[in-house]
């Protein structure tokens, strides 16, 4: 049973391409987070989604980024126009639906992708 | 909004040391409290959790108690080993949006030299 999947592992790119991060959630698992961790930070919440909808996204910066969990296929995180700033470790977590009702309140965390924009 | 606020680290010890490291929150609500450790490279794994006061979370030798008066989640283990060697999560997950937000410390590095 696969754990969170996340690719590519590290991504180089130059300023003002454009950065696409994947996430495969566990088996399962309907809800996907995505986190950003910055050097020598802790993970800060950017983005929460289900299968097709984006239910809070009260972390992601407004201009550049944007996120999806279309129906079939993994979850991607798109950057636009990288620049140096957004140089982090992006890290998604899944869990199965139903939420605190569940009793499952545990978050499963990929590996991450490292973006590093030179 | 709810934080969680850890101690800064490097934490520096020698093998088979006593370990804590602290850790208190704020919440409007009633969270769930959590450990995760980082080893080089990797993500996150859930070393332990609580999910109510005075539940005391425990796994691989490491414990912690949710403590509502005083709203901290230390993190101890009695005898640290080389392998333990990494940084450590303090975290709390309101769910009273019906989905899991996690708020995360800025974390702890720990080293243990032999």
């Amino acid at each position: 049973n696969a754990g969170v999947m996340q690719n590519p592992r590290h991504l180089v790119r130059r300023r003002g391409q454009e950065a696409r991060l994947r996430c495969s959630p566990m088996k399962g698992h309907s809800h996907v987070y995505w986190y950003r961790q910055l050097p020598e930070e802790g993970l800060k919440f950017m983005v929460y989604l289900q299968k097709e909808n984006i239910i809070d996204e009260s972390g992601m910066p407004k201009e550049r980024f944007s996120a999806e969990f279309p129906k079939e296929g993994p979850s991607i995180l798109r950057i636009q126009q990288v620049v140096r700033g957004d140089s982090a470790a992006y890290f998604c977590a899944s869990s199965p639906p139903g939420g605190q009702y569940s009793g499952a309140n545990v978050l499963t965390f990929g590996a991450g992708s490292r973006l590093t924009v030179l | 909004g709810d934080s969680v606020t850890q101690m800064e680290g490097p934490v520096t010890l020698s093998e088979e040391a006593f370990l804590t490291i602290n850790c208190t929150y704020t919440a409007t609500g009633y969270p769930s409290l959590f450990w995760y450790v980082q080893y080089p490279g990797e993500g996150l794994q859930l070393l332990l959790k609580a999910t109510k006061a005075d539940d005391k979370g425990s796994n691989k030798g490491f414990e912690a108690t949710y403590r509502k008066e005083t709203t901290s989640f230390h993190l101890e283990k009695g005898s640290v080993q080389v392998s333990d060697s990494a940084v450590y999560f303090c975290a709390l997950s309101d769910d009273s949006g019906g989905y899991q937000k996690v708020t995360f410390g800025t974390g702890t590095k720990l080293q243990v030299i032999p």
